[in-house]
């Protein structure tokens, strides 16, 4: 089946550490996105990428790195610059093109303590 | 730039009622229009969307959305809802023929479905 695997589902770390958030898609899709969800908040943009070894940052994309080295994967790194780091993360990826929706993993849900 | 606000963040509702989710939106250019269901502790699935044509749009779960470009509305609408609807819904816009980086999604509403 096609779709959009996130990994681990739930991730737990230390203040001050880096972790990295795994995206990885099989539906050929061009471009990615990461988003943070929080209680009440909606969804904000992190970064986006809409080809391979490129990418652009969103809303909020600082204390966040991304990278694009190849088309089916987009890993998140939150790094120690983060203020608040706990979050629901989402990650995402369509078509490309002018009006395609977006397809969405199931997220992974950072605490950090 | 585009906004989204959803006006209630939580509607409770009994089983087999009918139920009005509101969506209203801002935007100085043309706008194609989705709603999406998210699940506890699950990513978002496309529920509807509006792209062109009919106003009037409709899921295969029985919801539909009107597209209103007079009030700036698309708000979602189901007759009769069942347990297995209460989720979170999210309304979302981006500017016609952009892509979805451009989407902007409203705060969500919690849909609770009482027995």
């Amino acid at each position: 089946d096609g779709g959009i695997t996130q990994s681990p589902k739930y991730l737990f770390r230390k203040e001050g550490q880096n972790v990295t958030l795994s995206c990885e898609q099989n539906l050929n899709h061009d471009a990615m996105y990461w988003y943070r969800q929080d209680p009440g908040q909606g969804l904000r943009l992190i970064y986006y990428s809409q080809i391979v070894n490129d990418f652009q940052k969103g809303d909020i994309a600082e204390g966040y790195s991304v990278s694009r080295e190849k088309k089916e994967s987009f890993p998140l790194t939150v790094t120690s610059a983060q203020k608040n780091p706990t979050a629901f993360y989402l990650c995402a990826s369509s078509i490309g093109g002018r009006n395609t929706e977006a397809f969405f993993g199931q997220g992974t849900r950072l605490t950090v303590v | 730039a585009q906004s989204v606000t959803q006006l209630d963040s939580q509607v409770p509702v009994f089983e087999e009622a009918p139920v009005e989710l509101r969506c209203n939106y801002s935007s100085s250019v043309s706008v194609y229009l989705f709603w999406y269901v998210q699940y506890p502790n699950q990513g978002l699935q496309l529920l509807l969307k509006y792209l062109s044509g009919s106003t009037l749009v409709e899921s295969i779960n029985g919801f539909e959305a009107e597209f209103n470009k007079s009030q700036t509305s698309f708000h979602l609408r189901k007759p009769s809802v069942h347990i297995s609807d209460t989720a979170e819904y999210f309304c979302a816009v981006t500017p016609r023929g952009a892509g979805s980086y451009q989407l902007t999604f409203g705060k969500g509403t919690k849909l609770s479905v009482i027995p």
